[in-house]
C-alpha cells in the first residue's frame, strides 16, 4: 500500500533533550516536506526537499533540522525543543513538486514538549 | 510566510444541510486545492483548480477558483455524518515548486 509513514505518532519529551521524528514513503517520490499544524494557524511548512542531499527552509524553520541522505526518509530533527514547539507535525510527499501533483500526507505526531 | 484566510473558522450544522466555506488571499495563485482531515488522520486531497473561473466537483463537493484568483469555494451538498473534519484550502504558484500556502482551516461538525 502507497503510503507515508510517520513515528513516533505521539511524543512527550522535555525541554532541550534532543529528538528525531521519522518519516518514510514507499513511493519513490523524490519531493518530501514538514508540516506542523497549529490551532488556528493551519498547517505550515518547515523544511522541504526536492531530491537527496537537497534540502531547503519553508516558512517556519527555527529550532528544526532536516537531512535526506536517502530518496524515501526524511527525518526531523529538534536539537533543542522548547514548548513552543509543542504541535502536531505532517510529514508529506509527491512525485516530483510540480502543481499538478498530489501531495500525500502521514497520519501526524503529536508533540509535547513540557 | 503568507497565510490564507478561511472562513468560517467552525460550523455545526445538521445532517442534509449544505455547507459553504471560503478561502481568501492578498495575492494571486494559480492552483487552489482543498484537502480534508478526519481526526486523528493527515489531510487528504478533495479538489484540484487550476484556471480562475473553474468550477469542479467531487460527488457532493464543489469547488471553484475565484476569477481574481486570490479566493476559492468549497460547497458541500447534504452533508453527512463522514463529512466530519477539517478543510484546508492550499494555495500554489506555478514554478514555486510545490509550495503551498494552507489556509487557517474550516472545523466542520454535523448533528443528526
Amino acid at each position: 500500500e502507497a503510503q507515508v509513514t510517520q513515528n513516533p505518532r505521539y511524543l512527550i519529551t522535555v525541554t532541550g533533550k534532543k529528538l528525531t521524528v521519522t518519516c518514510s514513503q514507499n513511493m519513490n517520490h523524490e519531493y518530501m516536506s514538514w508540516y506542523r499544524q497549529d490551532p488556528g494557524l493551519g498547517l505550515r511548512q518547515i523544511y522541504y526537499s526536492m531530491n537527496v542531499e537537497v534540502t531547503d527552509k519553508g516558512d517556519v524553520p527555527e529550532g528544526y533540522k532536516v537531512s535526506r541522505k536517502e530518496k524515501r526518509n526524511f527525518p526531523l530533527i529538534l536539537e533543542s525543543p522548547s514548548p513552543n514547539q509543542t504541535s502536531l507535525y505532517f510529514c508529506a510527499s509527491s512525485l516530483f513538486g510540480s502543481r499538478n501533483e498530489k501531495l500525500f500526507f502521514g497520519s501526524g505526531t503529536q508533540l509535547s514538549v513540557l | 510566510g503568507q497565510q490564507l484566510n478561511q472562513s468560517p473558522q467552525s460550523m455545526f450544522i445538521q445532517e442534509g444541510e449544505d455547507v459553504s466555506m471560503n478561502c481568501t488571499s492578498s495575492s494571486i495563485f494559480n492552483t487552489w486545492l482543498w484537502y480534508k482531515q478526519d481526526p486523528g488522520e493527515g489531510p487528504v486531497l478533495l479538489i484540484a483548480l487550476y484556471k480562475a473561473g473553474e468550477l469542479t466537483s467531487n460527488g457532493r463537493l464543489t469547488a471553484q477558483f475565484g476569477i481574481t484568483r486570490k479566493d476559492s469555494f468549497l460547497n458541500i451538498s447534504a452533508s453527512i455524518p463522514s463529512d466530519v473534519g477539517i478543510y484546508f484550502c492550499a494555495g500554489q504558484l506555478t514554478g514555486t515548486a510545490s509550495k503551498l500556502t494552507f489556509g487557517t482551516g474550516t472545523r466542520l461538525q454535523v448533528t443528526l
